[in-house]
């Protein structure tokens, strides 16, 4: 049972490079949530999707951008990575049911120098 | 715009002893959520809390939603090692029912 799957693990950027994080989730969800964590700072959304095909801002957007082309899967790109998106990245899912558990992947840590 | 507060942020109890963690949102909500983090891994969930005056128990853990104060609580009763970790509140606001976090607790408990 994968449930919600985050791939790469870790990852080491250069100030500048891009990259992409992959989510997939097998539960058949319609909801997906990308967060990052800070320390002291709790986990803050980054972006989300209601559906495939759809996708909007969370409270700290500039620098990412998402796509969910499929409904299993859902993107995160840095365009242009610095070292202030140095983080734990994790990716969340769930069904649109209001009594909906959110289930959270593994993380992916990224590192930025 | 959603502010979902926890306190304390650092908790140090004694083995056998009861606390509780407080979380306080800012605006309407009827859905909020706790969620257990152990070091390095990802996020548990707890409990889901729906409606105003629940409560739910689990081991020695409970959690109660009051919704007319915008407070939720999670009880610990007769603490114990293995429940050392950082537990967050999350608030569902927003007309797409974005999941809101508070900054965490995090809980020691020494023996």
């Amino acid at each position: 049972n994968a449930g919600v799957t985050q791939t790469p693990k870790f990852r080491v950027l250069k100030t500048g490079q891009s990259m992409t994080l992959l989510c997939a989730q097998d539960m058949n969800h319609e909801y997906m949530y990308w967060y990052r964590q800070d320390p002291g700072m709790g986990l803050r959304l980054i972006h989300y999707s209601v559906g495939e095909g759809t996708t909007a801002k969370g409270e700290v957007p500039d620098g990412y951008n998402v796509s969910r082309l499929k409904k299993q899967n859902f993107l995160l790109g840095l365009e242009s990575a610095a070292p202030s998106q140095t983080s734990v990245y994790f990716c969340a899912s769930s069904f649109r049911d209001p009594r909906r558990t959110i289930y959270f992947g593994e993380g992916s840590w990224l590192t930025v120098v | 715009e959603l502010k979902v507060e926890q306190n304390p942020l650092f908790l140090s109890m004694q083995e056998g002893k009861n606390y509780t963690i407080y979380c306080n949102y800012s605006t309407t909500s009827d859905r909020l959520y706790w969620y257990r983090q152990d070091p390095g891994k990802s996020l548990e969930s707890l409990f889901v809390l729906l409606s105003n005056g629940a409560v739910k128990q689990e081991g020695r853990l409970m959690a109660s939603l009051d919704t007319k104060a915008r407070l939720s609580t999670l009880h610990i009763t007769a603490a114990v090692h293995d429940l050392s970790a950082t537990y967050f509140c999350a608030v569902v606001g927003g007309s797409q029912g974005n999941l809101i976090f508070g900054k965490g607790t995090k809980l020691s408990v020494k023996p």
